[in-house]
């Protein structure tokens, strides 16, 4: 089965620091999305990618974050200076054209020390 | 707002022990109602998406219905494998894929 595969892991960084999550969706898949779970919370939308572009963002997605799609299999998260509150485990996700079914990544943990 | 939410929290059966899950949800215009397992420290791992009430799915021992307010995940005499946070999450009328989720109910099911 088709899968989402994210790297890395498990990062550590200190606070302040950049950070760049990367994410291989499938490879037929048209939508991207990246989403983050902190501890025992709800999981939650960070923003969605089509054709390109950001196609919706969430109020979590301020300036500190971006995305990019480098080239044809890459999607990646940058956080430009990390804060202790952005530690969680970030998802990447990807869909087909008709968005019905949303396949996630297992995940890279990231903490913030 | 969309708003998604789940009950119980936690949910301990017995195996063979028959049991239901509730999603009870608020969209404005439902694009699609979406289950996934989750395991501890793992991503969601996508069971099934309804689209309108009335519709059913199923997967081995689970089976998922909806109604206009809400969607019911069936499970039907659970092992100890199906133990596992269960998520619903809802796509509301943006085309963009976004997806709201519920706090899951976490299922612990013993031997």
């Amino acid at each position: 089965e088709p899968e989402v595969t994210q790297t890395p892991s498990h990062q550590v960084t200190q606070m302040g620091q950049e950070v760049i999550l990367r994410c291989v969706p499938i490879s037929n898949h048209l939508y991207f999305y990246w989403y983050r779970q902190i501890l025992g919370q709800k999981v939650e939308f960070l923003v969605s990618f089509y054709n390109n572009e950001i196609s919706e963002k969430s109020e979590i997605f301020d300036d500190q974050f971006s995305v990019e799609r480098p080239d044809g299999s890459n999607f990646t998260l940058k956080i430009r200076s990390t804060k202790l509150e952005d530690s969680a485990m970030y998802f990447c996700a990807s869909s087909d054209h008709s968005g019905n079914t949303i396949y996630f990544g297992e995940g890279s943990w990231l903490t913030v020390v | 707002e969309d708003q998604v939410t789940q009950s119980p929290e936690a949910l301990r059966l017995q195996e063979g022990e028959s049991s239901s899950l509730n999603c009870s949800y608020t969209v404005s215009g439902l694009r699609g109602l979406f289950w996934y397992r989750q395991d501890p420290g793992k991503g969601p791992e996508f069971l099934f998406t309804l689209y309108s009430a009335g519709e059913e799915k199923e997967k081995e021992r689970l089976k998922a219905t909806l109604t206009k307010k809400e969607s019911f995940l069936h499970i039907t005499a659970p092992k100890p494998e199906d133990s596992a946070t269960y998520l619903c999450a809802v796509g509301g009328s943006s085309n963009t894929g976004k997806l709201i989720f519920g706090q899951g109910t976490t299922l612990q099911v013993k031997p």
